[in-house]
Parts: C-alpha cells; sequence; structure tokens
C-alpha cells in the first residue's frame, strides 16, 4: 500500500502559465515534507519543504501548499519554464530521518 | 563545498565480483543513507548512518554490506550480487537526520550482468 501518492504519471503545460503537481499521504504521522526535482541521469536535487505547522512556503517561483486534514500538498510553480521539465518527487516523512517517497510526477513545460 | 560526490559513476559487475560503490560529502553532515533507484520508480531507502553508526537497515539483503568508515564517507559494499539488483544507487547527506534536507548524490548506475 503506497503511503505517499502522486496520482498523475505526468503532465504538460505551457512555458509562463501554472504548473501545479499534487501528493496525497495515507500516514498521519507524517509531519515534514519535501520535494524534489530529478533530471535524467542526475540524483534528486531538493527544491522545497513544508512541515506540518504550516500551510504554506514560498521560494522564488515554488509554493508548496499543505492540507493536513485532507493529508494533501502541492507544489505550484509560476511562471514555468522549459528548464523546470523533470520528474518531480513527493517525500513524507514522520520522524525527519526515513523519508518515504511517491511514485514521481513528469513534468514538461512547452516553449 | 554543497556536493555530495559518488564513484563511480557507471559500474558493470558479475554475479560472481566484489565490488564497492563510494560516496563523500564535506558538509559537516552527520547523517548519510544510500538509496536503491530502479527505472522510474522513486528511490527507496536501504540504509542510514547517524554519527556513523548503522540506525536503519530496510531489511536489506546481506549481499550489500554499507559501511562508514568516518564522518565524510560512506561506502557499499557489493559481492554475489543478482541481476535485479541493477539499478541507480544513490547516496545523500543531511546535517544531523531530524527533519534536514537530504542532499543527493548523482548516483552510482550498476549493472549486474
Amino acid at each position: 500500500d503506497q503511503q505517499v501518492k502522486q496520482n498523475s504519471p505526468s503532465l504538460s503545460v505551457q512555458e509562463g502559465r501554472i504548473s501545479i503537481l499534487n501528493c496525497d499521504y495515507t500516514n498521519s504521522m507524517f509531519d515534514y515534507f519535501l520535494w524534489y526535482k530529478k533530471y535524467p541521469a542526475e540524483g534528486p536535487t531538493f527544491l522545497i519543504s513544508i512541515s506540518s505547522i504550516k500551510d504554506k512556503n514560498e521560494d522564488g517561483r515554488f509554493t508548496v501548499f499543505l492540507n493536513k486534514s485532507a493529508k494533501h500538498l502541492s507544489l505550484h510553480i509560476v511562471p514555468s519554464q522549459p528548464g523546470d521539465s523533470a520528474v518531480y518527487f513527493c517525500a513524507a516523512s514522520g520522524d525527519g530521518q526515513n523519508f518515504v517517497f511517491g511514485p514521481g510526477t513528469r513534468l514538461s513545460v512547452l516553449p | 563545498d554543497t556536493e555530495v560526490t559518488q564513484t563511480p559513476k557507471h559500474l558493470v559487475m558479475g554475479m560472481t565480483n566484489k565490488k564497492s560503490l563510494k560516496c563523500e560529502q564535506h558538509m559537516g553532515h552527520r547523517a548519510m543513507y544510500w538509496y536503491k533507484q530502479k527505472a522510474k520508480k522513486p528511490p527507496e531507502l536501504m540504509f542510514v548512518y547517524s554519527y556513523e553508526k548503522l540506525s536503519i537497515n530496510e531489511s536489506v539483503p546481506s549481499r550489500f554490506s554499507p559501511e562508514c568508515p568516518n564522518s565524510s564517507l560512506l561506502n557499499l559494499h557489493l559481492h554475489a550480487l543478482q541481476p535485479e539488483d541493477s539499478a541507480l544507487y544513490l547516496c545523500a547527506s543531511s546535517l544531523a537526520g531530524a527533519a534536514d534536507t537530504q542532499y543527493f548524490g548523482p548516483g552510482t548506475r550498476l549493472t549486474v550482468l
């Protein structure tokens, strides 16, 4: 049973528009969440994090929203750029050390 | 220096070979991790070292043997692997482990023949 789900395997967005990537989790003990971006043949790169005491965290073009009651988080990228095309992983942890990754969403930003 | 380095980048080995993967960071991080990633799948945690002590072993077969000789180095010794062990092996580190961001290396692409 997947504890972290990313139900959209892929997403295509026009350059300049908003990209919204979704993540759902089932374990109510998770209280720390991260988003990673991964290019082919490279390791995942940290993007942004959020802890359960907040419902929003913003860093430049990237904003993460957390809805604890719905066990749902989302990553907004605005404006989207072609260089954002990558696989995005959501990861969750209850102890800050053992992270469970979602299956990833492949984002394609079209010029 | 905010980099996690891994060597080699690529490794091809037979099922009877013994080889080692190496990971190094000089960020003063005290938690280090090994992940395995199969194609089109998310990374799966294998081992966690915290302050040079093995703190998490996610039921990994004994043909994978981790070693943390010091706070900057993490090795993964491989012996008698199976073809299904072919994958990308990722190393990561974090400041101390507790809710700290993990920084990943580029990975070692392992092929077992």
